[in-house]
């Protein structure tokens, strides 16, 4: 079985450019997250979808971040435009029916410069 | 809101056991989940405790009370391969599920 995928792992850009992550999650499993996790930190959830319904984005900066999960598979998030703070790891979890087994991809490691 | 407290870093030695505690305060708390996280990899899934006591998992064990809001992850027999970030994470009805800020460990030969 394949885990979740995600792609790019890594990504450098300029402050107030775009960027944009991708992830697939493990066939079938409904419930699909994102997180952000700093340097020496826990993850801190940034959206979960139930299918494609966004469930909980209440920790999502939605006046620069966005997400989108088409036909309730694989999942985008948005970030525009990146401000330096923004650099972290982004996780992509995935989930069958037990939120409290999770099942991360490898995460997109951004630097914003 | 909920809030997590786990020590910040913990040291021991090849062969010995080791507990990593976590305490809690959350409304609405159904379960306690533990996550290992190596350097530069993924959370991976430990172990998880809906209710009071010790649950088993080879080496791993985790226990739970719930009036003390605290709960514990022990690791026997430990190996190098055990050094990692460990994340305690709360379940919480009709809310997200909150990760501790982690405990590193440091296993010494």
């Amino acid at each position: 079985e394949a885990g979740v995928v995600q792609s790019p792992r890594y990504k450098i850009i300029e402050k107030k450019q775009p960027v944009a992550f991708w992830c697939n999650p493990i066939s079938g499993h409904n419930t699909l997250y994102w997180y952000l996790q700093n340097l020496g930190q826990g993850p801190e959830l940034l959206i979960r979808y139930e299918n494609e319904e966004a469930v909980d984005d209440s920790q999502l900066p939605k006046d620069r971040f966005s997400a989108e999960r088409l036909k309730g598979v694989d999942s985008t998030l948005k970030i525009q435009p990146a401000e330096l703070g923004d650099s972290a790891v982004y996780l992509c979890a995935s989930s069958l029916d037990r939120q409290y087994e999770q099942y991360f991809g490898p995460g997109t490691r951004l630097t914003v410069t | 809101g909920q809030s997590l407290e786990q020590p910040s870093e913990v040291t021991a030695v090849e062969g010995a056991i080791v507990q990593i505690n976590c305490t809690y305060q959350t409304s609405g708390f159904y379960g306690l989940s533990w996550y290992q996280q190596h350097d530069g990899g993924a959370p991976t899934f430990l172990s998880y405790n809906g209710l009071d006591g010790l649950e088993e998992t080879g080496r791993f064990s985790s226990f739970l009370s719930r009036s003390d809001s605290y709960g514990y992850l022990l690791l026997q027999e430990l190996q190098m391969k055990d050094s990692a970030s460990y994340f305690c994470a709360v379940s919480v009805y009709g809310q997200n599920f909150v990760f501790g800020p982690g405990t590193r460990l440091s296993v010494l030969p």
